[in-house]
């Protein structure tokens, strides 16, 4: 166990809906990242907060957003969805906002029907 | 962000046997991972290893910063060390390469 929460485990939805996803950081940790692994992209790096603040952006969608609130968890809100936003999203945390180790949550398998 | 090539892409292996993986960087690395990924899909952490070797069990992982590559080693196999693994490095978030699909047999 990772000390990464992430809720819910399983997300089934269809297209055009919104959801969020959740994340609690390990205890301690500032840095929040969200991931998605999909089958054709591989594991891909969406976004980085560090206490609150939007640190760095990769490669997610103007249809995706994401924020960290005081206590630290995040939440992911994908909205519009699409069948190609099927994929797994994880969340990992790591101490500091630089170069740290991550630790990653157990996911939230998302399929878009 | 930087270009991360694991090879090979799959490994068959008999249990008891030993093996070496391997992942290559486009540029240099401050941050370097390797991960299991089990067959429910959970990332388990291995090694942060930016330089230098660990050791944990029948694990081991060496990396060679100034030629940006990084090896692990699996000796001694077992049908549970099945899985993907994965590298992954860069500074504040983590390229991750294709992956190794390791298929140990009993």
């Amino acid at each position: 166990d990772s000390g990464v929460t992430q809720t819910p485990k399983h997300l089934i939805t269809a297209t055009g809906q919104r959801v969020t996803l959740r994340c609690s950081p390990r205890s301690g940790d500032l840095s929040v990242y969200w991931y998605q692994q999909s089958l054709d992209q591989g594991l891909q790096f969406l976004i980085h907060y560090y206490n609150g603040e939007e640190r760095a952006k990769g490669n997610i969608l103007e249809r995706f957003s994401a924020q960290q609130f005081p206590d630290l968890h995040s939440e992911l809100n994908l909205s519009s969805l699409e069948l190609g936003d099927s994929a797994l999203y994880f969340c990992a945390s790591s101490t500091s906002g630089g170069p740290y180790e991550q630790y990653f949550g157990p996911g939230t398998r998302l399929t878009v029907t | 962000g930087i270009q991360v090539e694991q090879s090979p892409p799959d490994l068959i292996l008999q249990e008891g046997a030993n093996s070496t993986l391997r992942c290559n960087f486009s540029d240099s690395v401050n941050n370097l991972q390797w991960f299991h990924q089990n067959p429910w899909g959970q990332l388990i952490n291995l090694f942060y290893i930016p330089s230098g070797t660990k050791q944990n069990g029948r694990l081991s992982a060496t990396t060679v910063a100034t030629e940006r590559y990084s090896l692990l080693y699996i000796s001694s196999s077992q049908t549970t060390d099945s899985g993907v693994y994965f590298c992954a490095g860069d500074d504040y978030k983590l390229s991750f390469g294709a992956g190794t699909t390791v298929t140990v047999r009993a």
